[in-house]
């Protein structure tokens, strides 16, 4: 069964430092995997996906197959980047399944 | 473009009650995916409409029910409301077959099951 591990449930960093959300899974095949976000009153969306390999807001994530991770990271974090953030994976069907989230509080 | 909306926002039941609610796909999305995100957790599949028909299902009880509509709308049902039913309730949305596979997010519906 897919299963995502998010182990920081909170994480506070102030603004300027690197900050890496991490991420854990557990799926047989090949999966694809996404990191989504919630900013404060606004709807989940998705943030970033390994497939393509891009750059969205400073943030990268790397699938390592290794070691069945898909961290987040950003060099310099800003005030802005403060939200809640769900990893989830998406293997052979549709569905998501979903860590229990990070809440990243980047101070000022 | 029209993005995915749920309606009611919020709503309150007691035990043992019925509750429908509602969700409108976005524009040109033909897969609705429901989940239930209990508070402090993240979203948990419960099932998914592709085409009027279920398309998986997460372990979710038979009483919780769906419909897909012509137009990709869709309804979540729930029989027999139990306090541990209380969430919020996310619709998401989708083409099928799309390289992408991004889902689009409604915002949600509160449920307080008293």
């Amino acid at each position: 069964a897919q299963r995502v591990t998010q182990p920081e449930k909170l994480l506070s960093v102030f603004k300027g430092a690197p900050v890496e959300l991490k991420c854990n899974y557990s799926y047989s095949g090949s999966p694809e995997l996404f990191w989504y976000v919630q900013y404060s009153r606004q709807r989940l969306q998705l943030l970033l996906r390994h497939i393509s390999r891009e750059s969205i807001k400073g943030f990268t994530a790397d699938l390592n197959k290794g070691e069945t991770s898909f961290h987040l990271k950003k060099p310099f974090a800003q005030e802005e980047d403060s939200a809640m953030y769900y990893c989830a994976t998406q293997g052979g069907s549709e569905k998501l399944v979903f860590g229990k989230g990070t809440k990243l509080t980047v101070n000022p | 473009e029209t993005g995915v909306t749920q309606s009611p926002t919020h709503l309150i039941k007691t035990r043992g009650q019925q509750v429908t609610l509602r969700c409108s796909s976005q524009s040109g999305h033909n897969t609705v995916s429901w989940y239930q995100q209990a508070l402090g957790q993240g979203p948990q599949f419960i099932f998914q409409y592709y085409r009027e028909e279920e398309n998986g299902r997460g372990n979710f009880p038979p009483r919780f029910s769906g419909l897909q509509f012509p137009n990709y709308s869709s309804e979540l049902n729930v029989n027999a409301l139990e306090l541990d039913d209380s969430a919020l309730y996310l619709c998401a949305s989708s083409l099928a077959g799309a390289n992408s596979h991004e889902q689009f997010f409604g915002p949600g519906t509160r449920l307080t099951v008293l």
